[in-house]
């Protein structure tokens, strides 16, 4: 099985800061990498598919990067409408997901 | 548009068995898969397991091998997740999602809230 370690769990930052969260998966991915913010009591939503590939209709302000094992995930300027959880998930063998990045805002 | 719609939440006790559903809408059911995760409260995202719709082909987590069935009727464009014998700790929030054989899921449904206790 592939795992999928993510970190920080939590992280806290004012609005306007560039936010940074890592993955790392225990065997590699290629590119085989998504991204995904929730919000509570909602359903998971997209934002990056393939590692970097914004989905339709998320802001620009998020970006994904990496392959092989090593990920992230930036949010260039923070705003209050990202206070989510944040997720990775390897889809190259079956599905996991990392243990999630809880985003506070100052 | 596409839609995943999910049952409604349910309550049962220990022991008991219970099938939950995911209707598809707005495409072709068999041209996409649907896979599973729980969230338990307060917790992460874990994947159960997931199915082609075309052919019935279920790949289980590790984790929840011999403890769920999924399957599907494509007749209704609906896949179901089960239990025969639920246990407290079954008790989580469960989602379905559409996917390509090889991506992430950029549909959902609403999730079915599983509540099990005596």
């Amino acid at each position: 099985d592939i795992q999928m370690t993510q970190s920080p769990s939590t992280l806290s930052a004012s609005v306007g800061d560039s936010v940074t969260i890592t993955c790392r998966a225990s065997q590699s991915i290629t590119t085989w990498l998504a991204w995904y913010q929730q919000k509570p009591g909602k359903a998971p939503k997209l934002l990056i598919n393939k590692a970097s590939t914004l989905e339709s209709g998320v802001p620009s302000r998020f970006s994904g990067s990496g392959s092989g094992t090593e990920f992230t995930l930036t949010i260039s300027s923070l705003q209050p409408d990202d206070l989510a959880t944040y997720y990775c998930q390897q889809y190259g063998s079956g599905w996991t997901f990392g243990q999630g990045t809880k985003v506070e805002i100052k | 548009e596409v839609q995943l719609v999910q049952s409604g939440a349910e309550v049962k006790k220990p022991g008991d068995s219970l099938r939950i559903a995911c209707q598809g809408s707005g495409y072709t059911f068999t041209n996409y898969w649907i896979s599973w995760v729980r969230q338990m409260p307060g917790k992460g995202l874990e994947w159960m397991g997931n199915i082609d719709p075309s052919d019935s082909d279920t790949k289980y987590s590790p984790s929840f091998q011999g403890h769920v069935t999924i399957s599907v009727d494509k007749s209704i464009s609906t896949a179901y997740l089960q239990w025969s014998s639920l246990k407290a700790s079954d008790t989580a929030m469960y989602f379905c999602a559409r996917h390509p054989r090889v991506a992430g899921g950029r549909y959902w449904g609403q999730g079915t809230l599983v509540t099990v206790s005596s």
